[in-house]
């Protein structure tokens, strides 16, 4: 067990529709990833936040966002969901800088988009 | 552009034999590297790295090793047993820069038979 938690586990929805992705990183954790992994892909950075703020970004779309909230659990807002949305939607926890930083993941929330 | 490769997207090795699973990138500025592994309904964990300043990193029964003229690092487990059963992402980025930066291979499962 990782210690970060990831609901709901599976999502099943239809095109046009808008979804959330929800995560609870490591307890003293104060950073969060969102990772998308599709079919036969790697994954695929979307966003970080860091104690409340945005720190990066990946390859978010425009119909993507993201928060932490001051809990520092975080929520991934999907819409307009397409088909080509369906994928694995990993949350990642990280403790450490640089080098040393290492991720702790959720287990995924896989998304089907019909 | 897909900048961290592994192109079997699948190995089968019997047990107590060597398995070996191959990564090849393109990007030279890459100095850092990561194999985590995954279970089904698991996140990835972190499983072993290894930075350009050595060819070479063991841990326990498993070992990575790192040809930076080829572009090219393997991890190699000895002996493989029934639970090194999952699928193995090579990941790299740059010594100091954060897991935000981390770019993934597809994956390769790894099935240890009997």
């Amino acid at each position: 067990d990782s210690g970060v938690t990831q609901t709901p586990k599976h999502l099943i929805t239809a095109t046009g529709q808008r979804v959330t992705l929800r995560c609870s990183p490591r307890s003293g954790d104060l950073s969060v990833y969102w990772y998308q992994q599709s079919l036969d892909q790697g994954l695929q950075f979307l966003i970080q936040y860091y104690n409340g703020e945005e720190r990066a970004k990946g390859n978010i779309l425009e119909r993507f966002s993201a928060q932490q909230f001051p809990d520092l659990h975080s929520e991934l807002n999907l819409s307009s969901l397409e088909l080509g949305d369906s994928a694995l939607y990993f949350c990642a926890s990280s403790v450490g800088t640089g080098t040393n930083e290492k991720l702790f993941f959720g287990s995924g929330t896989q998304l089907s988009v019909l | 552009d897909q900048q961290v490769k592994q192109n079997s997207p699948s190995l089968s090795v019997q047990e107590g034999r060597i398995s070996i699973l191959n990564c090849d990138y393109t990007n030279s500025m890459f100095d850092y590297f990561l194999w985590y592994k995954k279970y089904p309904a698991e996140g990835p964990t972190f499983l072993i790295s290894i930075s350009s300043i050595k060819d070479k990193n063991e841990d326990g029964r498993f070992t990575v090793f790192l040809n930076k003229s080829a572009k090219h690092l393997s991890l190699h487990i000895v002996p493989s047993q029934p639970g090194d059963s999952a699928v193995y992402f090579c990941a790299a980025r740059r010594v100091r820069q954060g897991a935000q930066k981390l770019v993934f291979g597809q994956g390769t499962r790894l099935t240890i038979n009997p």
